[in-house]
């Protein structure tokens, strides 16, 4: 099953604007984290925020959570080529306990 | 680089047959999950060995299993192969029996069955 759903499914901009990803997800969580996956690779893991956390930073990364409506945000600031890959959404599935849900994905493009 | 390795990185096989694919976890690492990524969709969470034993199950088949052996690395066994069954999969390895933190992913292997 799939917790999280991205949104968009694809975005293309400039090199240099801001990119923002959404992702809902349906049961409670501990924590959401963002993975990114150049293409056909391995998913590399960028931030994490716990359920206690509303927003989070790093570098050009700024990461929201609002847990009563259960969606997050990833904004990508002053994008560069480079950015451009496959950005997923995963959250621990509560009752659960060992495994991270992946949502489908945003595809994004950076343009020079 | 994570330093989680798997192997073969691509290989073909055809419906019926069965296939194992290893992966070596980062030093420091006793917990292994396997993910199952179809192309343009996210990854499916397979299963976890955490010290040798299964530790969570996703909604996949008997004929998928796996091995957890006691440096940490570990197999996935797929038998029977179905041509859904293609797919890059994925091993990523972390600390502790509970997902409370980061996943550290190999680059895949990628699975064609014809």
């Amino acid at each position: 099953s799939q917790q999280g759903e991205e949104d968009p499914q694809a975005l293309s901009i400039q090199e240099g604007e801001n990119a923002t990803m959404n992702c809902s997800y349906k049961t409670s969580i501990n924590n959401l984290q963002w993975y990114r996956q150049n293409s056909g690779r391995g998913l590399v893991h960028l931030i994490l925020i716990r359920s206690n956390e509303r927003e989070k930073h790093s570098g050009r990364l700024r990461v929201t959570l609002d847990t009563s409506k259960k969606s997050s945000s990833l904004l990508i600031t002053a994008s560069r080529a480079a950015d451009t890959a496959s950005y997923f959404c995963a959250t621990d599935e509560y009752q659960a306990g060992t495994a991270l849900i992946f949502g489908k994905g945003t595809t994004l493009s950076v343009s020079s | 680089e994570t330093g989680v390795t798997q192997s073969p990185t691509h290989l073909i096989k055809t419906r019926g047959q069965q296939v194992t694919l290893r992966c070596s976890s980062q030093s420091g690492h006793n917990t292994v999950s396997w993910y199952q990524q179809a192309l343009g969709q996210g990854p499916q969470f397979i299963f976890q060995y955490y010290r040798e034993e299964e530790n969570g199950r996703g909604n996949f088949p008997p004929r998928f299993s796996g091995l957890q052996f006691p440096n940490y690395s570990s197999e996935l066994n797929v038998n029977a192969l179905e041509l859904d069954d293609s797919a890059l999969y994925l091993c990523a390895s972390s600390s502790g029996s509970v997902n409370t933190g980061e996943l550290f992913f190999g680059e895949g292997s990628r699975l064609t069955v014809l």
